[in-house]
């Protein structure tokens, strides 16, 4: 399967600030996709990230808070902006291509 | 929106105990996957189904498609302490396209 590197695997930050997530996978695939976690539940995905043009957002997800880059086919970023407490959360990083869907180990978010 | 109801929710078993675990939806699926996730890691991919009707083994687990590719089961077979995990569910309208999760099942095998 590809191989996810996903940055950073853990942080805590202050209210109000942002944290970009960086996903970089080993070789180039076709799709990429940012999912939140809460702990202990199951995934909801956030936006699909397309290559050279804005993310596609799901409902109840927008743009201004969940800003999403996709400059070539193996690398994503995903920025939360403005935190609060509510974000708090495993943010993961999964990809589409010849192997199939693979997942990043995620990183953890606590907003304090 | 498709959706995929994902049953029981938790599961507390003796090991050597079987279980099924569930994932049901209105929706057809081109795919529907079964993930294993332990704490701190991503979900591993257990298995992909694609076929109404298919079945699956792999080792003590076994998966079945249903054949409208509407619901899904997940059945282990003499459970063992390392099976303990959070068991999901997803399932891609078009294959490669975005995956809808279910809502997962917290299993726990003592021993």
């Amino acid at each position: 399967s590809a191989v996810i590197s996903q940055k950073p695997s853990r942080d805590i930050c202050q209210r109000g600030t942002s944290l970009t997530i960086q996903c970089q996978v080993d070789s180039q695939v076709t799709m990429m996709f940012w999912y939140r976690q809460q702990p202990g539940q199951s995934l909801t995905l956030i936006a699909t990230a397309n290559q050279g043009s804005e993310a596609t957002y799901e409902s109840g997800f927008v743009i201004d808070k969940f800003p999403i880059s996709r400059p070539n086919l193996t690398f994503s970023t995903l920025t939360v902006s403005n935190m609060s407490p509510e974000d708090s959360s495993i943010y993961l990083c999964s990809v589409y291509g010849i192997y199939g869907y693979t997942f990043g180990s995620g990183t953890r978010l606590t907003v304090v | 929106t498709q959706l995929l109801e994902q049953s029981p929710q938790f599961l507390s078993i003796q090991e050597g105990e079987n279980l099924t675990v569930y994932c049901n939806s209105s929706s057809v699926f081109s795919s529907l996957q079964w993930y294993r996730q332990e704490p701190g890691e991503g979900p591993v991919l257990l298995v992909t189904v694609v076929t109404g009707g298919e079945v699956k083994k792999l080792k003590r687990l076994t998966f079945q498609f249903g054949d409208a590719r509407k619901d899904s089961s997940l059945h282990i077979t003499a459970a063992q302490p390392g099976d303990t995990g959070l068991y999901l569910c997803a399932g891609a309208e078009e294959y490669g396209n975005k995956l809808v999760f279910g809502a997962g099942t917290i299993l726990r095998v003592k021993s």
